[in-house]
């Protein structure tokens, strides 16, 4: 079954406290990108990534970081993390470059509280 | 930045076509899309236009794209209560393939 795994679906952490939320897609997809939805905001893009080991900010990328060692996998990696990044996370993935138009594919997400 | 802009609220009742508008800045997007979200579940991707049309009929959907005016619709024919849900347009950039989301609408429909 196609799809797109994230892990863990709720963290619940302390300030300060390096965590990743995994992602992995089996569609051979070379985009994959990163959001966080919050209330009133809709999803905003944290990172993305048009293909292994190449990756670019998006619209929120402070206190985030990223990695595309491998096609399938885009590790979503938080230093330290702080209150103002609990929020409900969201790894999407689709075909690029002229043989796709970007139609992306969601992990069912990723519920982050950092106390 | 650029925005993506739509109402919060839509309210209809079953049966009625819904109409949910969106208006974006950046004029180099190339495709620009609708996404659904159920309570508690991620985005499923109703369906998607390119820049150069301005009209998309996918059954009971249909969207129509201004680009003069940067103006996107999602038009819902025959309203149903499982359509109940928040609906996204979103942007891809023309010029660095990110990628830009409303705040979302939130559709009511009443039986």
């Amino acid at each position: 079954e196609a799809q797109v795994t994230q892990n863990p679906r709720y963290l619940i952490t302390v300030t300060g406290k390096k965590l990743t939320v995994t992602c992995s897609q089996n569609m051979n997809h070379e985009y994959m990108s990163w959001y966080r939805q919050d209330p009133g905001l809709g999803l905003r893009q944290i990172y993305y990534s048009m293909n292994v080991e190449v990756t670019d900010k998006g619209d929120v990328p402070e206190g985030y970081k990223v990695s595309r060692k491998e096609k399938r996998n885009f590790p979503l990696i938080l230093e330290s993390p702080s209150p103002n990044q609990t929020s409900l996370y969201f790894c999407a993935s689709s075909l690029a470059g002229v043989l796709g138009s970007y139609e992306q594919y969601f992990g069912p997400g990723t519920r982050l509280t950092v106390t | 930045g650029e925005d993506v802009e739509q109402s919060l609220f839509l309210s209809v009742r079953e049966g009625d076509s819904s109409v949910i508008n969106c208006t974006y800045t950046d004029s180099s997007s190339t495709y620009l899309y609708w996404y659904k979200q159920e309570p508690g579940a991620g985005l499923q991707l109703l369906t998607y236009i390119f820049s150069n049309m301005d009209m998309k009929q996918d059954q009971r959907l249909t969207v129509l794209l201004n680009k003069k005016d940067k103006h996107l619709s999602l038009r819902i024919a025959d309203t149903q209560t499982g359509d109940s849900a928040i609906y996204f347009c979103a942007e891809l950039g023309g010029k660095s393939n990110d990628m830009r989301f409303g705040a979302g609408t939130r559709l009511t429909v009443k039986p």
